[in-house]
């Protein structure tokens, strides 16, 4: 069991440019979570996967963020157009149904600074 | 729009003193997850509680659930620097298959 992992860890990017985060989750876990976490915050859920199946979305989520995870395994979550309100921890989280109980197990983040 | 209010916010002492945080909500959850979450990483898992009342250890750590499944509590003996974290607890309400997370509390442990 590696864990969940994320590339990259951090990110400095330009206000106005695209990025792109991956997330490779725990090998047997069908769920997928993307969470975001600013200072002094706990994590905020954005959006998450069934498989392949993105089935909900927060309202945080705007227009300029996109997520997929197209073979069920890795996903990606892009940002469009960043802007200074983006900067925030990015972490991702899968899990599988285990005891009745979906236990979310988290990777260690992206860190993005937009300038 | 379910809340969960951790307290304190931030508890500095010192190794050896016990403590207690809290997780607080006025929603009813069917399960609470408390994190541990060190900086610049992701939460960790420390454990998961379903039955109110529920009482679990792990090590000099107690997580007790509240009876009517809304509150909930660490307590931590003799507290050690690697304690030293933010605190998060996550609830999810039946019917959900998401997470709402506290704001945390944030322990200090000095030597």
């Amino acid at each position: 069991d590696t864990g969940v992992s994320q590339d990259p860890r951090h990110k400095i990017t330009k206000r106005g440019q695209n990025v792109t985060f991956r997330c490779d989750p725990i090998s047997e876990h069908n769920r997928l979570y993307w969470y975001r976490q600013t200072l002094g915050q706990g994590p905020e859920f954005l959006t998450y996967f069934q498989n392949e199946a993105q089935l909900e979305k927060s309202r945080l989520l705007s227009d300029r963020f996109s997520a997929e995870r197209p073979k069920g395994s890795f996903s990606t979550l892009e940002i469009q157009r960043t802007e200074q309100g983006d900067s925030a921890m990015y972490l991702c989280a899968s899990s599988l149904l285990r005891g009745g109980l979906f236990e979310q197990y988290f990777g260690p983040g992206t860190r993005l600074t937009v300038t | 729009t379910q809340l969960l209010e951790q307290s304190p916010q931030f508890l500095s002492i010192q190794e050896g003193e016990n403590l207690t945080v809290y997780c607080n909500s006025s929603s009813v959850f069917s399960s609470l997850q408390w994190y541990r979450q060190e900086p610049g990483e992701g939460p960790v898992l420390l454990v998961t509680v379903v039955t109110g009342g529920e009482v679990k250890k792990l090590k000099r750590l107690t997580f007790q659930f509240g009876d009517a499944r809304k509150d909930s509590s660490l307590h931590i003996t003799a507290a050690q620097p690697g304690d030293t974290g933010l605190y998060l607890c996550a609830g999810r309400n039946s019917g959900y298959s998401t997470l709402t997370f506290g704001k945390g509390t944030m322990l200090l442990v000095s030597p």
